[in-house]
């Protein structure tokens, strides 16, 4: 069963345009979700998790248990944040990675 | 701090070969260990979970024959692909975590391999 999903494989905005990248997840207990970037010829890093509530590069998500959503959203998107984005999920031992969705800021 | 390397970042092997791939973590203890294969324009696919000490556990679809890990350290992992054929080409990535649980990964740069 597909834990994370992530419904846009690619999305494209216009620079400062708001960005929104969808995840959701199933699991039914607590979930520790995260937020993986993946910039052209870069190893895979972490951007965010959700424990931490901290905004980096701009990047907020929110965890809606009722929804079982993560999205991912910056208000004004940058040439910069270009990049392959996957949502993660780690619950006990496992861990789980959407399909990721291709994020292309226009110039 | 967390730097993770993989060896070689690049390998081709003839079919029926072996290759083994090395990921180590270089400043911190990783308890367990994840090897993913990535195919191109498509995301990650983890192939088997490793903790220190113990076997690994392989993911539905994934022959652990096939692919051997060993995790005989706290800073070093292994994938052996055992028989290597054209098919087994893709990028091989590693990550490494310092809780059993696996939370927050730090991923290798990745390892090309292409078998002819």
């Amino acid at each position: 069963a597909q834990r994370v999903t992530q419904p846009e494989k690619l999305l494209s905005v216009f620079k400062g345009a708001p960005v929104e990248l969808k995840c959701n997840y199933s699991y039914s207990g607590s979930p520790e979700l995260f937020w993986y970037v993946q910039y052209s010829r870069q190893r895979l890093q972490l951007l965010l998790r959700h424990i931490s509530r901290e905004s980096i590069k701009g990047f907020t998500a929110d965890l809606n248990k009722g929804e079982t959503s993560f999205h991912l959203k910056k208000p004004f998107a940058q040439e910069e944040d270009s990049a392959m984005y996957y949502c993660a999920l780690g619950t006990g031992n496992q861990f789980y990675f959407g399909t990721g969705t291709s994020l292309t800021v226009i110039p | 701090g967390a730097v993770v390397s993989q060896h070689p970042s690049r390998v081709i092997c003839k079919s029926g070969t072996s290759v083994k791939i090395e990921c180590r973590s270089l400043d911190f203890q990783a308890t367990t260990m994840f090897w993913y294969r990535q195919f191109p324009k498509k995301s990650l696919m983890l192939m088997a979970t490793s903790n220190e000490g113990s076997k690994a556990t392989y993911e539905q679809g994934v022959e652990k024959d096939k692919f051997l890990i060993n995790h005989a350290s706290l800073t070093l992992s292994t994938l052996t692909v055992t028989s290597a054929h054209p098919e087994d080409s893709s990028f091989y990535i590693c990550s490494a975590s310092r809780a059993i649980k696996g939370y927050e990964q730090y991923f290798g740069p990745g390892t090309r391999l292409t078998v002819t």
